[in-house]
């Protein structure tokens, strides 16, 4: 079946530190891919997104690229801030639209 | 543009008791979502309408819980008896179709958090 694989956290870094979240996804065809961010006590906002191989999501610094060669979604951000500790969901759209998660990922940026 | 609106954000009930949860979906969005999140996991779906039609509610658990969206706006999940392992966030989510949802993702709410006792 259909399944996403995060890397396990929490991540913890120092702000303005490099960030990678790596993201693997089985999947039958070509999904479309997606980060959603969690901050404390509020509820997932789409972060970016990739429809086709090849494409890369940007938003806020952050960014992915859909790799249907390694069938990763990793995400990067060249210099993290404290404001971006939040819980990071990488997931993937089926055949039946229905959204499918991995485990997130915590990350902590210490000042 | 209101988000989609959930309520109550918290509810701690005894087991055995029944509880519903409800959702406002952003206005004009004609597919909704009930999504599980438990602790340290990702979001689960429970059950999706386009309209007021369930087409895809197998991992709804029929025995105790129940959904509906009445006038294919608001919507209504309910969960009786409760069960300790019920105790989760439940999240509702909204997009203006299934493909729209494909191309851009969905708008999700804040959240009820359900603590079973």
């Amino acid at each position: 079946g259909n399944s996403v694989t995060q890397m396990e956290g929490p991540v913890t870094l120092s702000e303005e530190a490099f960030l990678t979240i790596n993201c693997t996804y089985t999947a039958t065809g070509y999904p479309s891919l997606f980060w959603y961010v969690q901050y404390p006590g509020e509820g997932l906002q789409l972060l970016l997104k990739a429809t086709k191989a090849d494409d890369k999501g940007s938003n806020k610094g952050f960014e992915a690229t859909y790799r249907k060669e390694t069938t990763s979604f990793h995400l990067e951000k060249g210099s993290v801030q404290v404001s971006d500790s939040a819980v990071y969901f990488c997931a993937l759209m089926d055949s039946s639209y229905k959204l499918i998660f991995g485990s997130g990922t915590r990350l902590l940026v210490r000042p | 543009e209101a988000g989609v609106v959930q309520s109550p954000r918290y509810k701690i009930i005894e087991k055995k008791q029944p509880v519903a949860f409800w959702c406002n979906p952003i206005s004009g969005h004609n597919t909704l979502y009930w999504y599980r999140q438990n602790l340290g996991q990702g979001p689960e779906l429970l059950i999706r309408y386009e309209n007021e039609e369930a087409v895809d509610d197998s991992q709804l658990p029929k025995d105790r819980f129940s959904a509906e969206r009445l006038k294919g706006v608001d919507s209504t999940l309910k969960i009786q008896p409760a069960e300790l392992g019920d105790s989760a966030v439940y999240l509702c989510a909204s997009s203006w179709g299934p493909n729209r949802g494909g191309d851009y993702g969905y708008t999700f709410g804040s959240g009820t958090r359900l603590t079973v006792v």
